[in-house]
């Protein structure tokens, strides 16, 4: 059974970088058939789409993040990872980790099929 | 963007109540479209894949319908299992977008 995992600060500073690490577990996050990506849902608010990585580093990213936003993959730990920087009240938030399917084959949907429990991520000083 | 808007933000039903959830979009999206249900303090669990398509371990009372810019979700007969908020997601451009929700209570 795949099994995410984020890991990261629950609280950050405004102007501070947030990183969160996303650890696969069940599976391999090198599959061609997978993208990985990070979605996040504000108190009281619903969800968005941060971004998502392949296995080769091909990164799609919201461009109302873009400019603030880094994922990154370390297929040697079976993990991704989540920057964002120059943080702000705005950015609190759950911050989910989940697998994307790419469409090609008929198992791999193109939905998030496999999610994180989430971590909260408070921005305060 | 593709804007998803749902209706309503929230309602309340009878257990046993046929409970239905539409979602629009913004621009023809075919059957590129997802259902999710979110419970507090849980991640949110794929309910249907490609407009109509039940995923994996969801009980059939759920189903969804719907093409091109309008879309369905439907519970045949309401559960307490089933209060949750969901959301329905379009894969059809970049960026991904989700609706706004909507919040299913019991009556």
């Amino acid at each position: 059974q795949l099994q995410l995992q984020e890991s990261g600060p629950g609280l950050v500073k405004p102007s501070e970088t947030l990183s969160l690490t996303c650890s696969v577990s069940g599976g391999s996050i090198s599959s061609r058939n997978y993208y990985w990506g990070w979605i996040r849902q504000p108190p009281g608010k619903g969800l968005e789409w941060i971004g998502t990585i392949f296995y080769s580093g091909s990164t799609y990213y919201n461009p109302s993040l873009k400019s603030r936003v880094t994922i990154s993959v370390d297929t040697s730990k079976n993990q991704f990872s989540l920057k964002l920087n120059s943080m702000t009240a705005a950015d609190t938030a759950v911050y989910y980790c989940a697998r994307l399917g790419d469409g090609v084959v008929v198992a791999a949907t193109q939905a998030f099929d496999y999610w994180g429990q989430g971590t909260l991520v408070t921005v305060s000083s | 963007d593709i804007q998803m808007t749902q209706s309503p933000s929230s309602l309340s039903a009878s257990v046993g109540d046929r409970v239905t959830i539409t979602c629009q979009a913004s621009q023809d999206i075919s059957n590129y479209l997802n259902w999710y249900q979110h419970k507090p303090g849980k991640a949110p669990k794929l309910l249907i894949y490609d407009a109509s398509n039940l995923g994996a371990g969801v009980p059939s009372r759920f189903s969804g319908s719907g093409s091109g810019t309008d879309f369905t979700l439907t519970i045949s007969s309401l559960q307490p299992e089933d209060i949750a908020t969901y959301y329905c997601q379009q894969y059809d451009n970049l960026p991904l977008t989700f609706g706004g929700g909507t919040k299913v209570e019991i009556k």
